[in-house]
């Protein structure tokens, strides 16, 4: 157990829409970063959170936003939604290591 | 052209054979490398760090060349349970950059 907990599991939705999905990082762990995973594919790099500020970004475009809260979790907020947007979504916590949480499948239709 | 380069497989191994995977990285700014496992519908998780010295961890070897920016594991003795997605991972060292991951190397452990 990583101590990484993300929700909901599986969400479906459709094109245009938004959607919120949730992390809650492991004790002790200030910095949470997001992460893509499309079928097939590595998990690429959404961005990072630190402190509640966004500290670094991968290459995603700005309908793609989060928040940090002072407990250290943290939201990942997708508006627009495509169908590319389908894949499981990782949020990683870390201190000297990063630890993954098991994911957010989402579904676009 | 990705940073990080995987043959995906997939690689069909009997149990017991060694077996062995290689990655590119084109991103000299990598300083750290890493092998992460990842179970079917799973996350990722942390295998061994790679060092250029070469580091050994039980039955896996993991060895970095940064001259010819090329990355290796090996695992011997293969079992049923190592069969799994194996992912090459470079980080920057800069925490804002994230980790940059290959697509993985699919491994299917034949009994």
């Amino acid at each position: 157990e990583t101590g990484v907990t993300q929700s909901p599991t599986h969400l479906i939705k459709t094109r245009g829409q938004q959607v919120t999905l949730r992390c809650s990082s492991q004790s002790g762990h200030n910095t949470v970063s997001w992460y893509q995973q499309a079928l097939g594919q590595g998990p690429q790099f959404i961005f990072q959170y630190y402190r509640e500020e966004e500290n670094g970004r991968g290459n995603f475009p700005p309908r793609f936003s989060g928040l940090q809260f002072p407990n250290y979790s943290s939201e990942l907020n997708v508006n627009a939604l495509e169908l590319d947007d389908s894949a499981l979504y990782l949020c990683a916590s870390s201190g000297t290591e990063q630890f993954f949480g098991p994911g957010t499948r989402l579904t676009v239709l | 052209r990705k940073e990080v380069e995987q043959d995906p497989g997939p690689f069909n191994v009997p149990e017991g054979a060694t077996v062995a995977f290689n990655c590119t990285y084109s991103n000299s700014a990598s300083q750290s490398f890493f092998w992460y496992r990842q179970d079917c519908r799973k996350e990722p998780k942390l295998l061994m760090s790679v060092y250029s010295s070469g580091n050994e961890d039980g039955r896996f070897t993991a060895q970095l060349n940064r001259a010819s920016q090329y990355i290796s594991l090996l695992i011997r003795d293969s079992k049923l349970s190592d069969s799994a997605t194996y992912l090459c991972v470079g980080y920057s060292g800069r925490g804002a950059d994230g980790l940059t991951f290959g697509k993985g190397t699919h491994l299917i452990i034949q009994p």
